[in-house]
């Protein structure tokens, strides 16, 4: 059982938006601004897409945002494209040098 | 380009200590300005920080976890190593390690392609 609760599975077609939620606590997400998100194809290495709760690394295109409502979290992906088709899972801070995730969402493009 | 590569033993038995390398490229582990960190995730679980080490010495482990573990840095081989000693099947999972700035909080990046450790007898 992950510390951060997200939907198993999303999906959209190209050129639309996909959402995903991670929902935690007030001891982790609702309690700090340091959520972070990530990106994973399938045998590779994860990649930081979001910090912070919205910021984008550099290199990060525009079409990812995150924000945050009390102790759930978002990541919307916007005009999607076939490459965004991968695992995203969040992760936030949560206090005492402790940190933790979500179980992550499959995000297909249809 | 910085890249991290974790390898060590695929299977480890029951009772047993895991241990696992990263070795660290396009930048130097005696730097002050990150940490490098332990990763984990069980096959369907989520995903687990296990601890972290700067260049210093100092360590931060996982409550739950601590009696067990140990992050290491060798700075002559550019490497830092896991050990976490009497593992169960509950330690089975890929294991990732990631580099993490000291002047950032919960920013990993980047990651290690991972490594799969089955603890069976």
């Amino acid at each position: 059982q992950s510390a951060l609760t997200q939907p198993p599975s999303a999906s959209g077609s190209p050129g639309q938006s996909v959402t995903i939620s991670c929902t935690g606590t007030s001891g982790d997400v609702g309690g700090y601004n340091y959520v972070s998100w990530y990106q994973q194809h399938a045998g590779t290495a994860p990649k930081l897409m979001i910090y912070e709760v919205s910021q984008r690394p550099s290199g990060v295109p525009d079409r990812f945002s995150g924000s945050k409502s009390g102790n759930t979290a978002s990541l919307t992906v916007s005009g999607l494209q076939a490459e965004d088709e991968a695992e995203y899972f969040c992760s936030s801070y949560a206090g005492s040098d402790n940190y933790v995730f979500g179980s992550g969402t499959k995000v297909t493009v249809l | 380009q910085v890249q991290l590569q974790e390898s060590g033993p695929g299977l480890v038995r029951p009772s047993q200590t895991l241990s696992l390398t990263c070795s660290v490229s396009g930048a130097s582990i005696s730097s002050h300005s990150y940490y490098w960190t332990w990763i984990r995730q069980p096959a369907g679980k989520g995903v687990e920080w296990i601890g972290r080490i700067h260049s210093s010495g100092d360590t931060t482990y996982k409550t739950s976890l601590k009696s067990r573990v140990t992050i290491s840095l060798d700075t002559s081989s550019n490497h830092f190593s896991l050990r976490l000693t009497s593992v169960t099947a509950a330690d089975t999972a890929v294991y990732y390690c990631a580099r993490e700035p000291v002047t950032r909080i919960n920013w990993f990046d980047p990651w290690g392609q991972g490594t799969l450790v089955t603890v069976s007898s």
